[in-house]
C-alpha cells in the first residue's frame, strides 16, 4: 500500500477563495482524521470520520470549514471562503482495528 | 475536557538517555501512544501503551500509569538523527503540543 496520499502537497491561494484538500487513506481502514498543523497551536484534531460517517467535528473552528467521506477511500476537507489565518499543514491520518494513526505527508496551505 | 501537558523542549548529547514525559486528562481512555516528527514530515508512530507498565522498541520505551494519567518516552543511545519533535496521544488522535528534542554533539 503507499500509505496514506493527500493532495495537493503545496497550495497557494487569494483569501476569499475557495480550497479543496483531498486525501486517500490506507486501503482498509475505517478511521479518518483530518489534523491541523500551526507552530501556535500544535497539532489539531479537526475532525474525524468511522466508517465514513463523522462522529466528532467539535475541532473544525468555523462554518467556513467542511468535510465529507464520500466513499472508504476518498476525504476533502474544504475551506470557504479562506482566510490568512487558515495557513498552516493539514494532515490526513488513517487508522484500521488495533493499528496506530498512520499520516499523510500533508498539504501546506498559504492563503495571502 | 480533554489535555495533555509534555514538556516543550529538551535538549541532550549523543550517546545520553532522555525521558520525556506526558500527563494527561481525558474521558474515555483506551491508551496512550507516542508519534515523531521531523521538520518538514509527517508524524509517525513510535509507541503505545494500553496497560500499565513498560513497553521496549529498541532504543525507544515507553512507560504508562493509567492510576497516574501519566507515560514517557524514554530514548537510549541518543543519536543526531533522534533531533525531531515527539508527540504523546491519547487514543492515536488527540496530540500534546510536543517536545521538541535537540541532540547535540
Amino acid at each position: 500500500d503507499a500509505g496514506v496520499i493527500q493532495s495537493p502537497r503545496h497550495e497557494v491561494t487569494e483569501m476569499g477563495q475557495e480550497v479543496t484538500l483531498r486525501c486517500k487513506p490506507i486501503s482498509g481502514h475505517d478511521y479518518l482524521f483530518w489534523y491541523r498543523q500551526t507552530m501556535m497551536r500544535g497539532l489539531e484534531l479537526l475532525i474525524y470520520f468511522n466508517n465514513n460517517v463523522p462522529i466528532d467535528d467539535s475541532g473544525m473552528p468555523e462554518d467556513r470549514f467542511s468535510a465529507k467521506m464520500p466513499n472508504a477511500s476518498f476525504s476533502t476537507l474544504k475551506i470557504q471562503p479562506s482566510e490568512p489565518r487558515d495557513s498552516a499543514v493539514y494532515f490526513c491520518a488513517s487508522e484500521g482495528v488495533g493499528t496506530e494513526a498512520f499520516f499523510g505527508q500533508g498539504t501546506r496551505l498559504t492563503v495571502v | 475536557g480533554q489535555s495533555l501537558e509534555q514538556p516543550s523542549e529538551v535538549t541532550a548529547v549523543e550517546g545520553a538517555i532522555v525521558q520525556i514525559n506526558c500527563t494527561y486528562q481525558t474521558s474515555g481512555f483506551y491508551g496512550l501512544s507516542w508519534y515523531q516528527q521531523h521538520d518538514g514530515g509527517a508524524p509517525t508512530f513510535l509507541s503505545y501503551n494500553a496497560l500499565d507498565g513498560l513497553e521496549e522498541t529498541g532504543r525507544f520505551s515507553s512507560f504508562l500509569s493509567r492510576s497516574d494519567s501519566y507515560g514517557y518516552l524514554l530514548l537510549q543511545e541518543l543519536q543526531m538523527k533522534d533531533s525531531a519533535s515527539y508527540f504523546c496521544a491519547v487514543n492515536h488522535m488527540r496530540f500534546g503540543a510536543g517536545t521538541r528534542l535537540t541532540v547535540k554533539p
